[in-house]
């Protein structure tokens, strides 16, 4: 177990850039999840994943965010046409799904500033 | 919808002092309950569930009842240590949705002085 691991830890990039993150979830956890983290709050929850399927997505996030797990495994999130509005700490999570109330394990994040 | 409520912060306390972090929710069904640690530099980890009324999570020496009647999961700790500086977050499981997704509280952090 290596835990859930992100990439890359900091971005930096200028309004109208677009960006993309990556997670590997832990090898044997079927749901992954995206928040993201804003200084002072709480995580809020913007998507998730079953296996390769996304089948939940928040009201926060709009057309220009898209993520994909295309085999199930790895995950990757895409910012098109950034704001400053999306600099936050965008954190990823997984967990196994046969367990009721199961807990998520989270990566470290990554934190992007848009300038 | 569903939402936590916590007690704001920072919390500064000495060292052996007892701590109580307050949380409350509201939810349409019957949520799961967990508080959630971020130690510095670090990713947030579980730090204790309940799963239903009248059940006690505890885990590190901390303890949070889950308390129907006064929708409470209120964090506790006798003697807190300066190891327990971090980020606090009260959080629940949405069970309404198909992504049992947790719902977080904005977090409160404490601060041990030595």
């Amino acid at each position: 177990d290596t835990g859930v691991s992100q990439d890359p830890r900091h971005k930096i990039t200028k309004r109208g850039q677009n960006v993309t993150f990556r997670c590997d979830p832990i090898s044997e956890h079927n749901r992954l999840y995206w928040y993201r983290q804003t200084l002072g709050q709480g995580p809020e929850f913007l998507t998730y994943f079953q296996n390769e399927a996304q089948l939940e997505k928040s009201r926060l996030l709009s057309n220009r965010f898209s993520a994909e797990r295309p085999k199930g495994s790895f995950s990757t999130l895409e910012i098109q046409r950034t704001e400053q509005g999306d600099s936050a700490m965008y954190l990823c999570a997984s967990s196994l799904s046969d367990r009721p109330n199961e807990k998520l394990f989270f990566g470290s994040g990554t934190q992007l500033s848009v300038l | 919808g569903d939402s936590v409520t916590q007690m704001e912060g920072p919390v500064t306390l000495s060292e052996e002092a007892f701590l109580t972090i307050n949380c409350t929710y509201t939810a349409t069904g019957y949520p799961s309950l967990f508080w959630y640690v971020q130690y510095p530099g670090e990713g947030l980890q579980l730090l204790l569930k309940a799963t239903k009324a009248d059940d006690k999570g505890s885990n590190k020496g901390f303890e949070a009842t889950y308390r129907k009647e006064t929708t409470s999961f209120h964090l506790e700790k006798g003697s807190v240590q300066v190891s327990d500086s971090a980020v606090y977050f009260c959080a629940l499981s949405d069970r309404d949705s198909s992504a049992s997704k947790i719902i977080f509280g904005s977090g409160t952090r404490l601060s041990i002085r030595p």
